[in-house]
């Protein structure tokens, strides 16, 4: 079955240091999105992605934050000076409509030290 | 604010047991309610739902949405040690051309042999 495949699997970077979280989303879908999940919390919502640009975006996707699609296949989530509270799971995820099931990755967990 | 909130947080049942696993919500713009499976990493898809009244079936698990008094329930029949994970529901929430999803805490289900 095809599957949202992300990569690293876990990140440890120093806190002011820039991070790229990768994304390969099923083949077929247009539409992507990022959550993340800090430790014992909810998963949160942070961009959705569709036709190349931003549709939607929370209040904790600040100027920080920024997503893109680089070519056909890789989705990109990059936090140019991470801080302590970025220390999270990052879940992308992807559908072929705008209103169908998300499908998730296994996520990147990053560690900010 | 957009709430989800599901109860119980956490359960354990015998293998064989039936459990009822409950979602309440507030939100404005509902699209939809959706439950996922989360074992080790990603959340797993199980059923989308938008429709009052409408059961959804897949084997020993069923869903139903009543739109009228905000919730949602996931039964699993027969319940099987395989089926110990958190069960998260989230509600799609209108966002132009996509729905981002608001999460609840989950609920935490573990069976026993």
């Amino acid at each position: 079955e095809p599957e949202v495949t992300q990569t690293p699997s876990h990140q440890v970077t120093q806190m002011g240091q820039e991070v790229i979280l990768r994304c390969v989303p099923i083949s077929n879908h247009l539409y992507f999105y990022w959550y993340r999940q800090i430790l014992g919390q909810k998963v949160e919502f942070l961009v959705s992605f569709y036709n190349n640009e931003i549709s939607e975006k929370s209040e904790i996707f600040d100027d920080q934050f920024s997503v893109e699609r680089p070519d056909g296949s890789n989705f990109t989530l990059k936090i140019r000076s991470t801080k302590l509270e970025d220390s999270a799971m990052y879940f992308c995820a992807s559908s072929d409509g705008g209103h169908q099931p998300q499908h998730f990755g296994d996520g990147t967990r990053l560690s900010i030290l | 604010e957009d709430k989800v909130v599901q109860s119980p947080l956490s359960l354990v049942v015998h293998e064989g047991d039936t459990v009822t696993l409950n979602c309440s919500y507030e939100v404005t713009n509902f699209r939809s309610l959706l439950w996922y499976k989360q074992e080790k990493k990603a959340p797993t898809f199980l059923f989308m739902l938008t429709s009052s009244g409408i059961e959804k079936k897949s084997g020993r698990l069923s869903s139903i949405l009543d739109k009228k008094e905000l919730f949602s329930i996931l039964n699993i029949t027969a319940t099987q040690t395989g089926d110990s994970a958190i069960y998260l529901c989230a509600v799609g929430v209108y966002g132009g051309a996509t729905n981002k999803l608001i999460f609840g805490t989950g609920t935490l289900l573990a069976v026993q042999p």
